[in-house]
């Protein structure tokens, strides 16, 4: 079947300038997550939706970055007044999870979008 | 200082060679231990998980966890050129996945 699908896969913006981010998890996964990997880094945590709702949006680097997911599948990371320092791959990952606690399923991760800010 | 330390290799092994891969960590309150692969420009894929102290093998790796030292170790056994990739610790304060803690990654290379 298919796996998580993230567009674009590489994004180069302008400093300043706007960008969306977009994940299609895989299908049946109400619980969908994004990531940010640096160069030379491991990925960091973002944000969590279970469901339509963000769950844990406590890595979120600050209001210039925002996400939804209004249907309770795809999602789109927004952020606004790109930096330089933003450049990183945005990772998005879904699980299956679950209904009412703590999301006990395998991560399972898209390839990434790519965003370099000039 | 980092809550998972990990070092970033590169590791350069000859096939067939043993490699172990290791992780630090500083937050007691981590219970949950997976090791991910990651290949050039793709996601990472989970290889590995354990739950508090002790081993865990599947097929060539074996996974430990020492809570007592804060320490977290892969083992690969018989190592291919197909193992060439970063491999990445990770950990949870919580019953599942949903907020991992990374390790930096540590690049391996099995040449042939």
């Amino acid at each position: 079947g298919a796996g998580v699908s993230q567009t674009p896969s590489n994004k180069v913006t302008e400093k300043g300038k706007y960008v969306e981010l977009r994940c299609d998890p895989i299908s049946g996964h109400t619980a969908l997550y994004w990531y940010r990997q640096s160069l030379g880094q491991g990925p960091e945590f973002l944000i969590y939706f279970q469901g339509t709702g963000a769950a844990d949006d406590s890595g979120l680097p600050n209001d210039r970055f925002f996400a939804v997911r209004p249907e309770g599948s795809v999602s789109t990371l927004k952020i606004q007044r790109t930096e330089r320092g933003d450049s990183a791959v945005y990772l998005c990952a879904s699980s299956p999870g679950t209904s009412g606690g703590a999301d006990t399923g395998e991560l399972f991760f898209g390839e990434g979008s790519r965003l370099t800010v000039l | 200082q980092k809550e998972v330390e990990q070092d970033p290799g590169p590791l350069s092994v000859p096939e067939g060679a043993i490699v172990s891969l290791n992780c630090t960590y500083s937050n007691s309150a981590f219970q949950y231990f997976m090791w991910y692969r990651q290949y050039s420009r793709k996601g990472p894929e989970l290889l590995m998980y354990t739950y508090s102290s002790g081993n865990k093998e599947d097929g060539r790796f074996t996974a430990q966890v020492d809570k007592s030292s804060k320490y977290i170790s892969l083992f690969i056994r018989d190592s291919q050129p197909s193992d060439s990739a970063t491999y990445l610790c990770a950990m949870n304060r919580t019953p599942g996945f949903q907020k991992l803690v990374f390790g930096t990654g540590t690049r391996l290379l099995v040449s042939p």
